[in-house]
Order: structure tokens, then C-alpha cells, then sequence
């Protein structure tokens, strides 16, 4: 079974901040959380990824509860080409990678 | 780079033929993986790969056998095609190296579409 669990989709107004939450209570030391974006007929495509801290990259950013128990991906600003399926997945070496159903991201223009 | 590269891109088969799913990577990676996905669903593990000449059941295994013989290819076989196989295939790889930079970040190829009729 997936170790995250997320809402199964979210709505969000074009040009407004969107944040899609991610639970991973049975987290481990050594997972990283990885966040993936599915695109209409595309294959899943690496979105950002973090042990502690927070991250940011020129995507996304990535916010980590300090018990690393949840998490949260956030798009600073909604486009209609983020609309896409979101998964969160925990990432730990030599080990099979289970992903859930993920978060279907509607954006509304 | 090519990345991740999978043939066919689509393909109809009959009940009761087999076939090959072809994978291949470019980039040394140790780790590779095969998922389907049912049409609206999530990715289901079918098989994976920590090395040549290891692989490992995922969540939904029957009906499938993988080898891995060299670090780039990773067939996925399918003996005796069934309606329940039609689904789309993903192959993806990964490093093996757990650290803040890489991450382990999984590069996946663009899909195989398969029908069984």
C-alpha cells in the first residue's frame, strides 16, 4: 500500500496560489518525499523533493512539517498547463517505490 | 540524452498472445520499475529492478515476467494476454545514490499503450 495519503482532487482559480497537502505519518529517516506531476496522456514527470527543510525550485515549493509527517506542494501561481494529477511518494534506497492515486488538479480560468 | 525510451507506443493484441515491452535507459541507472495505470487510476508496481541480474515483485505481478541482464534494458514480458492486461505501461529508472542533491529522483519513459482484444 502507498505510505501518503492525499485529497483525491482540488480546484484552484488561474493565477492564485494552490496548495495540495500530503500525509505521511509512517515516514521513516531515510525517506525522501518526492512529489510527481502526471500530465494528460504523458508519463509522470519529477516535480521537487526534500528530507527537512523546505525546498524551492524554479516548479514549485515544497513545505515539511517539522515531524516530517506531512507536507505540502505549492504552486505559486495556477496556470491552466498545472492542471495534471499530483503524487506524493516516499523515496528510500533499495526499496520498491508504491504510489497512491494522487491529487487531480483542476484549474479554473 | 534520451532518457528513458519504451517500445511500441501502442499495440493491439489478441486474447492468449504474448509480447515484449521493451525499456531501456541511458543514464547508468541501477533502479528500474514497471507500472501500469488503468484508465483514470493511479500507478500500480508491477516489477522492479535494484541491479542487473535482481528483480523484485511489486503490487500486481501475475500475468508478467521481467529479466535484467544488463544495467540499461529491462523487458517486461506478458504471457498469455488477457482484457484485464489493456492498460497503459510506464517504465521509469532511478539512481541509486540516497543523498540531498539526486534524491533518487525517477525518470519515467512515455508510456505503452496496450489493448487486448
Amino acid at each position: 500500500d502507498a505510505k501518503t495519503t492525499q485529497p483525491n482532487s482540488m480546484e484552484s482559480n488561474e493565477e492564485e496560489p494552490v496548495h495540495l497537502p500530503c500525509n505521511h505519518s509512517t515516514i521513516s529517516g531515510t525517506d525522501y518525499i518526492h512529489w510527481y506531476r502526471q500530465l494528460p496522456s504523458q508519463g509522470p514527470e519529477y516535480v521537487i523533493h526534500g528530507l527537512t527543510s523546505n525546498v524551492n525550485n524554479r516548479m514549485a515549493s515544497l513545505a515539511i512539517a517539522e515531524d516530517r509527517k506531512s507536507s505540502t506542494l505549492i504552486l505559486h501561481r495556477a496556470t491552466l498547463r498545472d492542471a495534471a494529477v499530483y503524487y506524493c511518494i516516499l523515496k528510500t534506497s533499495y526499496d520498491k517505490v508504491i504510489f497512491g492515486p494522487g491529487t487531480s488538479l483542476s484549474v479554473i480560468p | 540524452n534520451a532518457g528513458v525510451t519504451q517500445t511500441p507506443k501502442f499495440r493491439i493484441l489478441k486474447i492468449g498472445q504474448s509480447m515484449t515491452l521493451q525499456c531501456t535507459q541511458d543514464m547508468n541507472h541501477n533502479y528500474m520499475y514497471w507500472y501500469r495505470q488503468d484508465p483514470g487510476m493511479g500507478l500500480k508496481l508491477i516489477y522492479y529492478s535494484v541491479g542487473a541480474g535482481i528483480t523484485d515483485k511489486g503490487e500486481v505481478p501475475n500475468g508478467y515476467n521481467v529479466s535484467r541482464s544488463t544495467t540499461e534494458d529491462f523487458p517486461l514480458r506478458l504471457e498469455l494476454a488477457a482484457p484485464s492486461q489493456t492498460s497503459v505501461y510506464f517504465c521509469a529508472s532511478s539512481w541509486d545514490r540516497v543523498d540531498s542533491y539526486s534524491g533518487n529522483t525517477i525518470y519515467f519513459g512515455e508510456g505503452s499503450w496496450l489493448t487486448v482484444v
